[in-house]
């Protein structure tokens, strides 16, 4: 597996703020995904972070709001923009290796709480 | 026993008693289910994974099973330790292609000493 590190690992922030979450890898992977648990739920991918061209949203999560870059193949980062309290999640970043695509190893998560 | 708390299903076991935590599963077109554990302030862990082509998988003190007839996959874990507490996710991948992780509600595993 990787080692998957996260930036900043909690935070508190205020309504209509914005953060950006950044995601780092010690290795070149090929994919890279962003996921939101909220409070005592299951995993829901926000969308896959591509490598040199606009990442791909799921059903219900737009770039307006989640703007993600992906500059090269070890480094992300998710923003999550313009915030309510509604956005307080736990934030994660995925990878897939390319020896075993399916498989996706987890960073720790961004704890997020928006007051 | 198992019950359903207000948010996840949770499993209360005695240490060194065997798990089994299970999942039911969406698509009959799943080809490919993964365990996670995650414990409290953590990212999800990969566990143990299993292809449709099988119906069992060991490691080290855990069992995957996977019958596709009824879309049920288990976790069974041999004599269940503290360190064992913690939520296990099971997830699905629809196609044979990254990025189609679909995750279940998730199990919370309580250890009692």
């Amino acid at each position: 597996s990787a080692v998957i590190s996260q930036k900043p690992s909690r935070d508190i922030c205020q309504r209509g703020t914005s953060l950006t979450i950044q995601c780092q890898v010690d290795s070149q992977v090929t994919m890279m995904f962003w996921y939101r648990q909220q409070p005592g739920q299951s995993l829901t991918l926000i969308a896959t972070a591509n490598q040199g061209s606009e990442a791909t949203y799921e059903s219900g999560f737009v770039i307006d709001k989640f703007p993600i870059s992906r500059p090269n193949l070890t480094f992300s980062t998710l923003t999550v923009s313009n915030m309510s309290p509604e956005d307080s999640s736990i934030y994660l970043c995925s990878v897939g290796l390319a020896r075993k695509e399916e498989t996706q190893y987890f960073g720790p998560g961004t704890r997020l709480l928006v007051l | 026993g198992e019950s359903v708390g207000l948010h996840l299903p949770t499993l209360s076991v005695q240490e060194g008693d065997n798990s089994i935590i299970n999942c039911a599963y969406s698509n009959s077109a799943s080809d490919y289910f993964i365990w996670y554990k995650q414990e409290s302030g953590k990212g999800p862990q990969f566990i143990i994974d299993i292809r449709s082509n099988m119906d069992k998988r060991q490691g080290q003190r855990v069992t995957v099973l996977l019958n596709k007839t009824v879309k049920h996959l288990s976790l069974q874990i041999a004599a269940t330790q503290p360190g064992d507490s913690a939520v296990y996710f099971c997830a699905e991948n629809l196609v044979r292609s990254q990025g189609n992780l679909i995750f279940g509600k998730g199990t919370k595993l309580s250890v009692k000493p």
